[in-house]
């Protein structure tokens, strides 16, 4: 079974650009969530999505990150601008449901570099 | 506020010598303690979850277990390709009954053969 996959792996950017991060959970799994993770931190949310419904961005910095989840399978995160602070991995996950404790199974992340 | 903190934060082991990681939490309504594993490079790998108190997993060389403030991470006669950073994160509820997984820091674990 594939896991979450996501895409792309690796982003060099200039400051004031446009970014944006795309994952594919896996199958079944209704739950989505977008983390970012500083070096040597661990993951923080960003925001959780419910199938299409964004149930938890209160972490989401809304005046630059935007997020989608189109049908409730695949997900992206856009940032415009981005700045040197944004610099990070960004990890996508994915679980059955929320509301129970089931486990959340992680992508690989892309680590975005702004320059 | 809810806080998860591991420790130490960097261990390093000789292959062989057994040793412990704590995760000691405070939140509000504990929904679940996970364990996971991570890569440099990599997205982080399930390795437990534990739901009360006086409950143990185990895998291979590592044994998690959990008190009401608390969980040990376990590791039994390690070897290097455990080296890794180990994650605790839990779940708790959340405002308007949501839940959100909150992580620790993380604890890099070295083990030299």
């Amino acid at each position: 079974e594939a896991g979450v996959v996501q895409s792309p792996r690796y982003k060099i950017i200039e400051k004031k650009q446009p970014v944006a991060f795309w994952c594919n959970p896996i199958s079944g799994h209704n739950t989505l969530y977008w983390y970012l993770q500083n070096l040597g931190q661990g993951p923080e949310l960003l925001i959780r999505y419910e199938n299409e419904e964004a149930v938890d961005d209160s972490q989401l910095p809304k005046d630059r990150f935007s997020a989608e989840r189109l049908k409730g399978v695949d997900s992206t995160l856009k940032i415009q601008p981005a700045e040197l602070g944004d610099s990070a991995v960004y990890l996508c996950a994915s679980s059955l449901r929320s509301g129970e404790s089931t486990e959340a199974f992680f992508g690989q992340g892309t680590r975005l570099t702004v320059v | 506020e809810d806080q998860v903190t591991q420790s130490p934060e960097a261990l390093r082991l000789q292959e062989g010598e057994s040793s412990s990681l704590n995760c000691s939490y405070t939140v509000s309504g504990l929904r679940g303690l996970f364990w996971y594993r991570q890569d440099p490079g990599k997205g982080p790998e399930f390795l437990f979850t534990l739901y009360s108190a006086g409950e143990e997993k185990e895998k291979e060389r590592l044994k998690a277990t959990l008190t009401k403030k608390e969980s040990f991470l376990h590791i039994t006669a390690p070897k290097p390709e455990d080296s890794a950073t180990y994650l605790c994160a839990v779940r708790t509820r959340f405002r308007g009954g949501s839940e959100k997984l909150v992580f620790g820091k993380g604890m890099k674990l070295t083990v030299n053969p």
